[in-house]
């Protein structure tokens, strides 16, 4: 079956302008993450949304990033008044269930490259 | 505190030998996951194999097996007959039941087949 497809893969943007970043996980799956890892580093976890749960935004650097997931499905990340450190890929991943066990595998889509000028 | 270390930022093994990749973790959750992944040059995340802190058997899939030893907080993860195509960034990552929501994720390995 299909994957977690992310949009676009590629976004240079100037510094200021504000980006959004699209993330379609598996069907089915209820949840779903964002990460980011800039160059040569490990990934960094952003946000975590669960079903109809109030989203865990603990990782969020700052108020300028935000996301939502629409109808528990599709899932946007929007950067406003980008700045160069935000330069890094942004991973989506998603999972089939919440383990109370932490066994949940998560399944990552290919990414967005951000680059702010 | 650092909860996932990799030790090795690089390694390099030639073509059809084992490789052992490390991984130490630091939990006080009696329940977590272990996974490793896998990041090729194109960027994505390829999920390897999983432990679960209560399996009593190291996992396997297929060439890949993690060697797991719980008391010393290790999770290695052993690639045998390497193959030109494993070449890539592997992760270790670990998520702790009582904080589901965050899977921490180590500095990676990079790893190099040589023909």
């Amino acid at each position: 079956g299909a994957g977690v497809s992310q949009s676009p893969s590629n976004k240079v943007t100037e510094k200021g302008k504000d980006v959004e970043l699209r993330c379609d996980p598996i069907s089915g799956h209820t949840a779903l993450y964002w990460y980011r890892q800039s160059l040569g580093q490990g990934l960094e976890f952003l946000i975590y949304f669960q079903g109809n749960s109030a989203p865990d935004k603990s990782g969020l650097p700052s108020d300028r990033f935000s996301a939502e997931r629409t109808g528990g499905s599709v899932s946007t990340l929007t950067i406003q008044r980008t700045q160069q450190e935000d330069s890094a890929v942004y991973l989506c991943a998603s999972s089939p269930r919440r383990s109370g066990r932490g066994t949940d595998t998560q399944y990552f889509g290919p990414g967005t490259r951000l680059t702010v000028l | 505190a650092q909860k996932i270390t990799q030790t090795q930022p690089g390694m390099f093994v030639q073509e059809k030998e084992a490789v052992t990749l490390d991984c130490t973790y630091d939990t006080s959750d009696p329940s977590y996951g272990l996974f490793w992944y896998k990041q090729p040059s194109s960027g994505e995340m390829i999920f390897l194999i999983y432990q679960g802190s209560y399996d009593q058997q190291n996992a396997t899939e297929g060439r890949y097996s993690l060697n797991f030893q719980k008391a010393r907080k290790s999770a290695n993860l052993v690639i045998s007959a390497s193959q030109l195509g494993d070449s890539a960034m592997y992760f270790c990552a670990m998520r702790e039941a009582d904080n589901n929501n965050d899977m921490r994720f180590g500095a990676g390995t990079r790893l190099t087949v040589k023909p």
